[in-house]
């Protein structure tokens, strides 16, 4: 299995709800991510787990709880988000191995719309 | 932080010529260099990468070099088919996640 799944595909959520994305593979990376794209934009890192400990942040409001169950799945929980929040999460994962770096393989992405 | 130019920003080209897309990078610690492309609508995908001990690594249609001394790498795309149209991103990582340029849209213009 070579790769990034995620679900679901398409979301359309109101202000006030709560969601999940969800991210799974089976490649044994020990690196994921969570990245936000905007129309006509490059994806912009938000969380990174390794060996399923959060290792970067990078300054996400907390609207936006990520979580790593398991070596195999991401999710990463919606609350209380804003219209402008809208775009596309991709979801990511990586080889880890000391002093080599690998790219990332993307799943297909959830394209979010908040009403 | 690491910095990451890309130019240009869209690059229109008649088929079966090639296309040239160019980045620049600030961090001398980044040593792998991947290109995505991303069709509308879909995930960027791997086409290819190069890391900081290569100068130059080629795949078919598709080539990529490496100026360590001046921090930049080039996409060369020959013989340019109306499928290769799409968002193109370089990338860059050394002891950071990997940070992207701003793409460029790539027309193959039949």
């Amino acid at each position: 299995d070579t790769e990034v799944t995620q679900t679901p595909k398409h979301l359309v959520m109101g202000m006030t709800n709560k969601k999940s994305l969800k991210c799974e593979q089976h490649m044994g990376h020990r690196a994921m991510y969570w990245y936000k794209q905007k129309a006509k934009k490059p994806p912009e890192l938000m969380f990174v787990y390794s060996y399923e400990k959060l290792s970067i942040n990078e300054s996400v409001p907390s609207r936006f709880s990520p979580e790593c169950p398991n070596s195999s799945l991401l999710n990463l929980h919606l609350h209380a988000l804003q219209p402008e929040d809208s775009a596309l999460y991709l979801c990511a994962s990586s080889q880890v191995l000391p002093g080599v770096n690998y790219g990332y393989t993307f799943g297909s992405g959830t394209r979010l719309t908040v009403v | 932080g690491e910095n990451v130019e890309q130019h240009p920003s869209t690059l229109s080209v008649q088929e079966g010529d090639s296309a040239v897309i160019k980045c620049t990078y600030s961090d001398s610690a980044s040593n792998y260099f991947p290109w995505y492309k991303q069709e509308l609508g879909k995930r960027p995908q791997l086409i290819i990468d190069i890391r900081s001990n290569v100068g130059e690594k080629k795949d078919q249609r598709i080539a990529v070099t490496l100026n360590k001394t001046a921090k930049h790498f080039s996409l060369h795309i020959t013989e340019t088919q109306p499928e290769d149209s799409a968002v193109y991103f370089c990338a860059a990582r050394g002891n950071t996640p990997l940070v992207f340029g701003k793409g460029t849209r790539l027309s193959v213009i039949a």
